[in-house]
């Protein structure tokens, strides 16, 4: 228990859906993280938020779109997927952003894009 | 460009000593991580290393070596819940983490 909680754990979803990751941390952090994670690959940064405020976003479609309502909570909304997003997608968080802070890792959401 | 290697799977036998290597290439530099992932679960923090040397963290060593853009992970006394991947990152200097592929590291009776 790492102090980070997903829903859903496992989402299958058309191309054509709508769906929501929600992320929570219990840790008192200011910097929250949504990463993809495929087979074999380096872990990818997609979102890094600060005190609630988006800091990073690399590159990222935008059929994938963040939000961060407070410092607790993160959601990444889906919105007509592509097979190839198909993977695992992490949340984590840290004390603080911009700097040398170990990151806490949620358990993910195993998605599939049928 | 940034970027991160290690091996992408080693074996190892139960009671062994395994070494995982890892060399990067990043903008500036601000520490390597080293996380433990098994199967199905989140990344979980081993250690941090910025300054040359071994850290020691029970059965587990971290050693750091700046000039050479290496590091590696030292697990002693193999045991089989060590079997997992384990992920090395790097941190450039807008302390952003560069991760490699993970390494998964096969334990052996």
């Amino acid at each position: 228990e790492t102090g980070v909680t997903q829903t859903p754990r496992h989402l299958v979803m058309g191309m054509t859906n709508k769906k929501s990751l929600k992320c929570e941390q219990h840790l008192g952090h200011n910097a929250m993280y949504w990463y993809k994670q495929s087979a074999k690959k380096p872990l990818e940064l997609m979102f890094v938020y600060s005190l609630e405020e988006r800091v990073e976003n690399n590159s990222v479609p935008s059929r994938f779109s963040p939000e961060c309502p407070n410092s607790s909570h993160l959601f990444l909304h889906l919105h007509t997927l592509q097979p190839e997003d198909s993977a695992l997608y992490l949340c984590a968080s840290s004390q603080d952003q911009g700097g040398p802070y170990e990151q806490y890792f949620g358990p993910g959401t195993r998605l599939t894009v049928t | 460009g940034q970027n991160i290697d290690q091996p992408t799977e080693m074996t190892a036998t139960e009671g062994a000593i395994v070494q995982i290597n890892c060399t990067y290439q990043t903008s500036g530099f601000n520490g390597l991580f080293w996380y433990q992932q098994h199967a199905g679960e989140a990344p979980t923090f081993l250690s941090y290393n910025v300054l040359d040397g071994l850290e020691e963290k029970g059965r587990f060593s971290s050693f750091l070596s700046r000039s050479k853009g290496y590091s590696y992970l030292l697990l002693k006394e193999l045991q089989m819940k060590d079997s997992a991947s384990y992920l090395c990152a790097a941190m450039d200097s807008n302390y952003q983490l560069i991760w490699g592929a993970g390494t998964k590291l096969i334990i052996k009776p």
